[in-house]
Formats: structure tokens, C-alpha cells, sequence
């Protein structure tokens, strides 16, 4: 089985600032990455995914990951947010379910809150 | 092309009752999943449907159930409702949910409130 760990529930930082969400996770498979955005009252949206290969991973809206097999580790980082930014963050893991089917498991989610 | 739709957006249900919620897929999309948010718990993995056979299943009670008619179109219902099924309920859909579930596009959800 995997699991997901978003080791901030809320990260304030002013705009034009980085910002660097983090996660961890652990399974016993190889697995899956990604990273999704969502917005008051709105669905998941994905913002960048890691499959194979370089380990940098670019996204939509400015946002990059970077894959560490060895510290378990797809943390979040944008150079300069903006008030647009706010909204909250899951990371997520998929891996072989079985029946075909892979499972996405998420983390908790981090609030990210963009200060004027 | 149209995304992901779910209806209703909002529903208000007594304690007991039984509800319905529906997800349209992306057309063309052969897989859905659906999910349980809440602000205790997070996101949570419900079932997926892969040509209207469930393929995977989450770890809910048998209270949760759902379909997927030919069209791919999917329905999960919740009987004898609890208090705790105070949720946002959210459905995922993808070409095949397969090897690499890449492509997974999430409808707006339907706020499930238990009264």
C-alpha cells in the first residue's frame, strides 16, 4: 500500500515570493507522482505529473516538482506566486491496484494563502 | 470539449434517507472513480468503474454503492445516511484508468450535506 505526506496543512507567503510545498510518500511498488490544485468550491485540477525520466517536472501556471527516489520525496515550488496562487494542494501517488485499475491516494493538502 | 459533470451541486438530505448523485464523463472516457472529501479524512477513494464493471474499491461500507451504465455514465448511492456522509463527493474520469491514470479530469463535485 502507499501513503502520501503533506508535511504543511497551511503555508502563508506574500506575492512575488517562492514558495515550496512538500511532500513524501511511501509505498512498496514503484509509483506514480503528481500534484493537483483545487479552488473553493471546485473540482481537482492537475497541475503536473511524474512518470518517468527527468526528474524536474515542469506544470501549468508557472509550478515545477522535482522527483527524489531517494528521499521519497515530489515537493511543489513556484519562483514568485501570485494572489492567484491561493487555493489548496494535494499531492498524490498512484500505483497497480490489480484488475487493471490504478488507484490514486492523496495527501491531506496543503493551504497555500497568497498575502497581498 | 465538455468536462466532467456531476449533478446535483448541492444536496441537503436527512439522517436515514438514500441519495443518488450522477457523473457524466468526458466523452469518450471509459473510466470513473469517485471520492470522499472531507476536511477530517480528505480525499478518499470511493470505487472505479471501467466499462460498467466495478474494477476497485475503497474501503467504505456496503452503504456505498455505484454503477456505470453503457454509456459510461456513473452513479453512486449511499443508503441509511449518517451524519458523517457529510461530504464533498467527487468523480474522476479518465480514457482507461489504466496503466499510468495520467489523465484523471475531476468534476466540481456535489456537496452532500446531512442533516
Amino acid at each position: 500500500a502507499q501513503s502520501v505526506t503533506q508535511l504543511d496543512s497551511q503555508v502563508p507567503v506574500f506575492e512575488e515570493a517562492p514558495v515550496e510545498l512538500r511532500c513524501n510518500y511511501s509505498s512498496s511498488v514503484s509509483v506514480y507522482l503528481f500534484w493537483y490544485v483545487q479552488y473553493p468550491n471546485q473540482g481537482l485540477q492537475l497541475l503536473l505529473k511524474y512518470l518517468s525520466g527527468s526528474t524536474l517536472v515542469k506544470g501549468i501556471n508557472g509550478f515545477e516538482a522535482e522527483f527524489n527516489k531517494s528521499q521519497t520525496s515530489f515537493h511543489l515550488r513556484k519562483p514568485s506566486v501570485h494572489i492567484s496562487d491561493t487555493a489548496e494542494y494535494f499531492c498524490a501517488v498512484t500505483a497497480y491496484s490489480g484488475a487493471g485499475s490504478y488507484q490514486l491516494t492523496f495527501g491531506k493538502g496543503t493551504k497555500l494563502s497568497v498575502i497581498p | 470539449k465538455a468536462g466532467v459533470t456531476q449533478t446535483p451541486r448541492y444536496l441537503i438530505k436527512t439522517r436515514g434517507q438514500q441519495v443518488t448523485l450522477s457523473c457524466s464523463p468526458i466523452s469518450g472516457h471509459r473510466s470513473v472513480s469517485w471520492y470522499q472529501q472531507t476536511p477530517g479524512q480528505g480525499l478518499q477513494f470511493l470505487f472505479e468503474y471501467f466499462s460498467e464493471t466495478q474494477r476497485n474499491k475503497g474501503n467504505f461500507p456496503g452503504r456505498f454503492s455505484g454503477r456505470q451504465f453503457s454509456n459510461s455514465r456513473s452513479e453512486m448511492n449511499v443508503s441509511t445516511l449518517e451524519l458523517g456522509d457529510s461530504a464533498l463527493y467527487l468523480c474522476a474520469s479518465s480514457l482507461t484508468g489504466g496503466r499510468m491514470n495520467t489523465e484523471a479530469f475531476f468534476g466540481q463535485g456535489t456537496r452532500l450535506t446531512v442533516v
